[in-house]
């Protein structure tokens, strides 16, 4: 069965203390891997796609990187306006885009 | 440009009754996706729409329906709600294979 897990569940971080989120899935012939920010009561943001082993995404403090069994949300000298839940999804196999996503890692970041 | 619009933003309903959810999707999108979000969890998909017809479905009961119109909006459709069914429903719309944008979804309360 096709699988996407998230750790940590939760993570507490001081502002600039850097830190790596991950996402791992047992997903074979995996079409992407995407990365959403979620705010509370919000729906996700989209924040970058991952097609292949070796690719690179960036976007302010965040940087997405992917292997061919797990993909990292690095977070550099995060602010508090980067907590949020981070969701982690990976595109099936398969004619149609369906999506199964991870249960998320909730980042809290101090001040 | 508007993003993707759901309505209602809240709604309650009693066990046994019918519920409707509409998404208006993004502009130049095509394709809407309906997810399931209990709290705590990642979305799970529900099903997808393209062309007025269904085209995939995830693992839920034939309670749950939908539609699509020829605008691209959709309905999600829930009958005989049970107290299981409480949680944020979104809306995700995309055009071809490119990433899904959420909407803020309806959040659903079964009494």
């Amino acid at each position: 069965e096709d699988q996407v897990t998230q750790s940590p569940e939760a993570l507490r971080l001081q502002e600039g203390e850097s830190s790596s989120l991950n996402c791992s899935y047992t997903v074979s012939g995996l079409r992407g891997l995407f990365w959403y920010r979620q705010d509370p009561g919000k729906g996700p943001e989209f924040l970058f796609t991952l097609y292949s082993a070796g690719e690179e995404k960036e976007k302010e403090r965040l940087k997405a990187t992917l292997t061919k069994k797990e993909s990292f949300l690095h977070i550099t000298a995060p602010k508090p306006e980067d907590s949020a839940t981070y969701l982690c999804a990976v595109h099936l196999p398969g004619g149609y885009q369906k999506v199964t996503f991870g249960t998320g890692t909730k980042l809290q970041v101090i001040p | 440009d508007a993003g993707v619009t759901q309505s209602p933003t809240h709604l309650i309903k009693t066990r046994g009754q019918q519920v409707t959810l509409r998404c208006s999707p993004k502009s130049g999108h095509d394709t809407v996706s309906w997810y399931q979000q209990a709290l705590g969890q990642g979305p799970q998909f529900i099903f997808q729409y393209y062309e007025e017809e269904e085209r995939q479905r995830g693992n839920f009961p034939d309670r749950f329906s939908g539609h699509q119109f020829p605008n691209y909006s959709s309905e999600l459709n829930v009958n005989a709600l049970l107290l299981g069914d409480s949680a944020l429903y979104l809306c995700a719309s995309q055009r071809g294979n490119q990433p899904q944008h959420f909407g803020d979804g309806t959040r659903l309360s079964i009494l």
